[in-house]
């Protein structure tokens, strides 16, 4: 079975751009969070969707939106980009919104 | 202000001896716990979970103790083999199916 995929892997972004990225969660998982992890820090929550719906918001500026599709796939965008915003973006997916997470390879964001 | 935190950057360890990560949370209320293995170029990977009812749970050689009262959880690794170095990052919740808060993690080495 596929793990979380997410797309793409790798992408280089100038500052005030947007970006959208991409996240396909484990067959079967109706919830999926988005994590930033900059270089030297844990995981930080960045939202939380469960059967489409928005179940947890961290502490991040508007700047940052997410959407869940039906097929429960996601997509987090990011506009207005800083050169702060440079980090490693992780999907995970969960069966219910509860107990462990499972997480994909990430989406690293270079903004210059 | 840090909510889970790793005080140890790094460790060092021997083959075949035990691996022992520490961390320590504020948050009284805080009752699931996770630990997570990451990998370069990798997105974590779940390992063992405990909740505030139990003060202890094994998984083969992975073993997490929780002390409520120190506010203070511990992965025993035993033995530890070389292919256990990895990042290892503590992560809290306050009930599960909640946002995840990660410490920012301790380098395991071990050395043959």
């Amino acid at each position: 079975d596929a793990g979380v995929t997410q797309s793409p892997t790798h992408l280089i972004k100038t500052r005030g751009q947007q970006v959208t990225l991409r996240c396909s969660p484990i067959s079967g998982h109706k919830s999926v969070s988005w994590y930033q992890q900059v270089l030297g820090q844990g995981p930080q929550f960045i939202f939380q969707y469960y059967e489409k719906e928005e179940r947890g918001r961290g502490n991040f500026p508007d700047r940052f939106s997410a959407r869940q599709f039906p097929n429960y796939s996601s997509e987090l965008n990011v506009n207005a980009l800083l050169l702060g915003d440079s980090a490693l973006y992780l999907c995970a997916s969960s069966i219910q919104g509860a107990g462990e997470l499972f997480f994909g390879e990430g989406s690293r964001l270079t903004v210059l | 202000d840090q909510q889970v935190k790793q005080n140890s950057p790094s460790l060092s360890v021997q083959e075949g001896r035990i691996s022992i990560l520490n961390c320590d949370y504020t948050n009284s209320m805080f009752d699931y716990f996770l630990w997570y293995k990451k990998y370069p170029a990798e997105g974590p990977t779940f390992l063992i979970s405990i909740s505030s009812i139990k003060d202890k749970n094994e998984d083969g050689r992975f073993t997490v103790f929780l002390n409520k009262s120190a506010k203070h959880l511990s992965l025993h690794i035993v033995p530890s083999q070389p292919g256990d170095s990895a990042v290892y990052f503590c992560a809290a919740a306050a009930y599960s199916g909640t946002a995840l808060i990660f410490g920012k993690g301790t380098t395991l080495s071990v050395s043959s």
